[in-house]
């Protein structure tokens, strides 16, 4: 069974620092990779994904994540975090088509912002 | 191009009854889902809808239900509501089978 795995509950960055959240997975073939972002009382919106090619993939508001398979991690960066990033971050994985549209999420990590 | 848009946002129940809640997803997709987030056990996935046909459905009881319109629009059903079904519920749409899913704002249910 496919499962993710968000090993942060909350952090805490200063706006304007570095900020990575963490991901792994578990799935038994190759797997579509999404971050999610959740503002509150909102719904989800993607900021990026991964079906294949290259490892390294640029989504909006400028984040990033990088597909390790070796590491089966997909961890999300932003270079310099603003304080509108404060928000919960979900990782997920889906499956092959054949699977539809079926999305497994990690638990979340809950991004506060200090000013 | 409107978003997808669930209705009602709040709706407040007793135990034992039902609730229907709808989603309409972003024009010309066909394939909605759904997902329950609650405090403890996150975001899961309760069922697939494309063209009418249910694709995938998730762990849950009976109670839930679905159904999806010759339109897209879809539906959501929960019977004999019980404390636990309180819940932000989430409708989402997606063009093909990507994986790249549309959510909505949610339908927040609280059953008292």
């Amino acid at each position: 069974a496919q499962s993710v795995t968000q090993p942060d509950i909350h952090i805490t960055v200063s706006e304007g620092a570095s900020l990575e959240l963490r991901c792994n997975y578990s799935y038994g073939a190759t797997p579509y990779l999404f971050w999610y972002v959740q503002s509150p009382g909102q719904g989800l919106q993607l900021l990026l994904k991964y079906f294949s090619g290259d490892t390294l993939v640029q989504g909006i508001k400028g984040f990033e994540a990088e597909f390790k398979r070796s590491q089966s991690s997909f961890n999300l960066r932003k270079p310099s975090v603003h304080w509108s990033d404060a928000a919960e971050y979900f990782c997920a994985v889906g499956g092959i088509k054949a699977a539809g549209n079926k999305l497994t999420f990690g638990g979340g990590t809950r991004v506060l912002v200090k000013p | 191009k409107a978003g997808v848009t669930q209705t009602p946002r709040y709706l407040i129940k007793t135990r034992g009854q039902q609730v229907t809640l709808s989603c309409s997803p972003i024009s010309g997709h066909r394939s909605v889902s759904w997902y329950q987030q609650t405090p403890g056990q996150g975001l899961q996935f309760l069922f697939e809808y494309f063209s009418e046909t249910q694709r995938n459905k998730g762990n849950f009881p009976g109670r839930f239900s679905g159904r999806q319109f010759s339109n897209s629009r879809s539906e959501m059903n929960v019977s004999t509501l019980e404390l636990g079904d309180s819940a932000l519920y989430l409708c989402a749409s997606s063009l093909e089978i990507t994986g790249e899913l549309f959510f909505g704002e949610g339908s927040r249910l609280t059953v008292l």
